[in-house]
């Protein structure tokens, strides 16, 4: 079954830390490039970083200098570790695939719910 | 900023057609991309590169473009339609927009 799987989220405080996993099965995970995808609640869905099949990453604004994701192939696993984290980084985070023959996200999680709060 | 433009919401009828446009600037020069998103279910890709369906997505989800806007059609609109709709395209460094989503009520 093709499935990515996050953790990692959780109550963090302003300021504070925490890394996301996302873990692949079902596909040929090094043919992808993954994409982490976060939705506020209530609020539409906004993209936040990739990392290529070649390790290259690029980020959104929002996270530019505090996003930082990296991915293992041997483990069918990506990353996303976000510093200095804020109460505009409330949401749910959905990593997702997308292949070079679609150019769209043909994969998603089910998400992991961040809340960043005092 | 790249954007992409939704309406908020558009309404329809059972068995009528729904149609759903993303007006974007660089619409011409990147692929659009559809999402359909039920209430606390993640998002499924339903058209890509513009008007082509994954295997699995019923033939009456169909999408267009002209210029720089993209259009989902959903022909013969049934009641398990009713989702909130994002398009998707590609900005410059591999960035990646979304639409603001509209939320399709079939009536």
């Amino acid at each position: 079954e093709v499935q990515l799987v996050e953790s990692g989220g959780g109550l963090v405080q302003p300021g504070g830390s925490l890394r996301l996993s996302c873990a692949a099965s079902g596909f040929t995970f090094s043919s992808y490039d993954m994409h982490w995808v976060r939705q506020p609640t209530g609020k539409g869905l906004e993209w936040v970083s990739v990392i290529d099949t070649a390790g290259y990453t690029y980020y959104a604004g929002s996270g530019k200098g505090r996003f930082t994701v990296s991915r293992g192939n041997a483990k069918n696993s990506f990353y996303l570790q976000m510093n200095s984290l804020r109460a505009g980084d409330t949401a749910v985070y959905y990593c997702a695939a997308s292949s070079p023959f679609t150019d769209a996200f043909d994969i998603w999680g089910h998400g992991t719910t961040v809340t960043v709060s005092s | 900023s790249y954007e992409l433009t939704q309406p908020p919401s558009v309404s329809v009828s059972p068995g009528q057609t729904a149609t759903i446009t993303c007006s974007g600037d660089k619409l011409g020069d990147s692929y659009a991309s559809w999402y359909q998103q039920k209430p606390g279910q993640s998002p499924v890709l339903v058209i890509y590169q513009h008007d082509k369906r994954p295997s699995g997505i019923p033939e009456r989800f169909s999408g267009s473009n002209s210029g720089n806007t993209a259009t989902l059609t959903i022909s013969g609109t049934q009641a398990m339609d009713e989702a909130d709709y994002y398009c998707q395209a590609w900005g410059s460094s591999t960035n990646v927009i979304f639409g603001g989503g509209t939320k399709l009520t079939v009536l």
